[in-house]
């Protein structure tokens, strides 16, 4: 069964610090990685996805195979980049699992 | 255009009673999925459709809970004899059907429901 693990629950940073909230797994098949993130009082939403490669909002996140590790990072965080930020990993059979997430605040 | 909408958005239920949970997926949308939050917690994956068929219900808890998506759109989630721990944010999604060679997975969500068990 694959495991998505994100050890930090909080995590605080001045407006324009770098940023990277990490993201551990488990998981025995090629998985599928994502970001989602949840803004205040607003519903769960794809912030990236590693497939595409793409850069969103100035995050980016790298798949490590060999570190089974998925971090999203950005080099100057942002007031409006204070959310939930969750880690999931998709498995072959289109089982979603979600790391417990980690509340970032970006401190002006 | 519209997004995923469930009701109701908020439900407290006496322990033992039974609840009624509704989606309504994005039109078009074959794949829906049901998670529970609870407090402090990522969701937990409950069950997945592909139209009306019910391909993965490993997530549920207990034979109290039972999903259905009887015309391959709107799901509802019922939970029988409902117990204080069943107490969550029920979060519903879809997605397109896995069709791209990239298996494009994004996952749409609901606002959830708020069940509070008294």
């Amino acid at each position: 069964a694959q495991r998505v693990t994100q050890p930090e629950k909080l995590l605080s940073v001045f407006k324009g610090a770098p940023v990277e909230l990490k993201c551990n797994y488990s998981y025995s098949g090629s998985p599928e990685l994502f970001w989602y993130v949840q803004y205040s009082r607003q519903r769960l939403q794809l912030l990236l996805r590693h497939i595409s490669r793409e850069s969103i909002k100035g995050f980016t996140a790298d798949l490590n195979k060999g570190e089974t590790s998925f971090h999203l990072k950005k080099p100057f965080a942002q007031e409006e980049d204070s959310a939930m930020y969750y880690c999931a990993l998709m498995s072959d059979n289109n089982d979603m699992r979600f790391g417990a997430g980690t509340r970032l605040t970006v401190k002006p | 255009g519209a997004g995923v909408s469930q009701s109701p958005r908020y439900k407290v239920a006496k322990r033992g009673q039974d609840v009624a949970l509704r989606c309504d997926p994005i039109s078009g949308h074959v794949s829906l999925f049901w998670y529970q939050q609870a407090l402090g917690q990522g969701p937990e994956f409950l069950t997945y459709f592909q139209n009306e068929a019910q391909l993965d219900k490993s997530g549920l808890p207990s034979d109290r809970f039972f999903a259905e998506r009887p015309e391959g759109s709107v799901s509802t989630l019922k939970i029988q004899r409902t117990q204080q721990e069943d107490s969550a944010v029920y979060l519903c999604a879809s997605s397109l059907t896995p069709g791209s060679e990239y298996r494009f997975y994004e996952q749409y969500f609901g606002p959830g429901t708020r069940l509070t068990v008294t």
